[in-house]
């Protein structure tokens, strides 16, 4: 399984950019890189996926470089309510159900402030 | 109506009692998940289904006993409960997805069991 490296915590302010980045040295050909959002008391929730360059949607973009080895979740313009933890996960989606992609790690904390 | 639903939201219990949660998912998807976070906010998975056969169980003691009636539900029976047992416990489902959509996730709201 690709392993994941995240900061523990950051911290940041209302209406900043927030870049957080994941290393992910070991990811195979097939695997995807997957973000998610888990604020107190609730499950996590999907935020982005990409495989390569950069992936944009209404919440989130994600960079990711040639090599593949780190990818960096970009939160624009952030609110109060953007404070939750952060997961990266790598996998191949494998559609059977297997672990890969499953390991959720620590997350990266993220704390903005006014 | 609710992708992902789990109950108990809350469950308090001895040790040594048995319980179950439920977990009931309304997508459509082929595999749910069985994922426990400990206080330390680790999430790790317990337990996978594809259509209703066991696909992964890492490591997780026997006390614990996953049944799946059908695609729709994944239900975890807890024996013997200890109190290593206390964590929330959150159920999740998954498609396979075309193109881009790998194995996206969906998260039901967790079952904090504590565990006196």
């Amino acid at each position: 399984l690709a392993k994941t490296t995240q900061p523990i915590s950051m911290d940041s302010y209302e209406g900043q950019e927030v870049n957080i980045t994941c290393s992910h040295n070991n990811i195979a050909t097939n695997d995807y890189i997957t973000w998610y959002q888990q604020f107190p008391s609730q499950g996590p929730r999907f935020i982005i996926q990409g495989y390569k360059t950069k992936v944009t949607n209404e919440v989130a973009s994600l960079f990711i470089p040639a090599d593949r080895k780190s990818s960096t979740l970009s939160l624009p313009r952030v609110s109060l309510s953007d404070t939750a933890v952060y997961y990266c996960l790598v996998g191949a989606g494998y559609s059977g159900g297997g672990a890969d992609g499953l390991t959720f790690g620590k997350g990266t904390h993220l704390i903005i402030q006014p | 109506d609710t992708a992902v639903s789990q109950t108990p939201k809350y469950l308090v219990t001895q040790m040594g009692n048995d319980k179950s949660i439920k977990c009931e998912q309304n997508l459509g998807h082929d595999t749910m998940y069985w994922y426990k976070q400990d206080s330390k906010k680790f999430l790790k998975i317990m337990f996978s289904y594809n259509n209703k056969e066991l696909i992964i169980n890492e490591t997780v003691p026997n006390r614990f006993s996953p049944k799946s009636p059908d695609k729709a539900h994944l239900n975890l029976h807890i024996n013997s409960l200890e109190l290593g047992d206390s964590a929330v416990y959150f159920c999740a489902s998954s498609s396979p997805g075309q193109g881009a959509a790998k194995n996206i996730q969906y998260f039901g709201a967790g079952t904090r069991l504590s565990v006196l």
